[in-house]
């Protein structure tokens, strides 16, 4: 059973568009991380986020976590072919459990010229 | 840093063969986790490792699933006997308290 929903599953947008992945859960994280992965490697972290109602912006992504630290969005902007791929969320538990991630089954983007 | 490596990168078997998979970690990381990854089911974390001690084992699927990790710069996931349904893409990360969890290229195992 999935913890973490990530919605769209899939999303396929025009160059220059702009687009938002979901990432939605009944628990509470201590933290939330977001990935892209591309085919054949394996997922690279992005940002991670710690606080309730943190916003962080690397360039043309903007990452969200929700107050009550259940759910995050992920914003990019004037997208370009280069953020094609798997975006996966991961939650950190709260309890005793540093380092042991769940993770969503990704929004897969694809970004057409 | 080479990043951490994983071997071999693809497997073919056939049903009932034993399937070992490994995975180098990046040097002066002290915890080790293994992920399979499924378009069913996702990337699911399977084990991890704290200097080289298994910390959580509550997400290998079953007995045929073993890992060990004999000294901090090796670490073996092995399946026996191995079935179709274990047909997936295997991840190894490795990372230290602070820092990220930096993930290999994969093993993409394919049981016939």
């Amino acid at each position: 059973t999935q913890l973490l929903e990530q919605s769209p599953q899939f999303l396929s947008i025009q160059e220059g568009e702009n687009l938002t992945v979901y990432c939605n859960s009944s628990s509470v994280f201590s933290s939330l991380q977001w990935y892209r992965q591309e085919p054949g490697e394996g997922p690279v972290l992005l940002v991670t986020v710690v606080t309730g109602g943190e916003v962080k912006k690397l360039k043309r992504l903007t990452f969200q976590f929700g107050d009550a630290r259940k759910d995050s969005s992920l914003h990019i902007t004037a997208a370009q072919p280069g953020d094609t791929g798997l975006y996966l969320c991961a939650g950190e538990g709260t309890t005793d459990s540093w380092g042991k991630f769940q993770f969503g089954a990704g929004t897969q983007v694809v970004v057409t010229p | 840093d080479a990043g951490v490596i994983q071997s071999p990168r693809h497997e073919v078997t056939e049903m009932g063969q034993e399937v070992t998979l490994r995975c180098k970690p990046i040097s002066g990381h002290d915890y080790l986790f293994w992920y399979r990854q499924t378009m069913m089911r996702g990337l699911e974390l399977l084990i991890y490792f704290n200097n080289n001690v298994p910390i959580d084992d509550s997400g290998m699927p079953e007995d045929r699933f073993s890992a060990k990790m004999p000294n901090a710069s090796f670490s073996t996931l092995k399946i026996q006997p191995s079935e179709p349904r274990d047909s997936a893409v295997y991840f190894c990360a490795s990372t230290r308290p602070g820092d990220t969890q930096y993930f290999g290229p994969g093993t993409r195992l394919t049981v016939l």
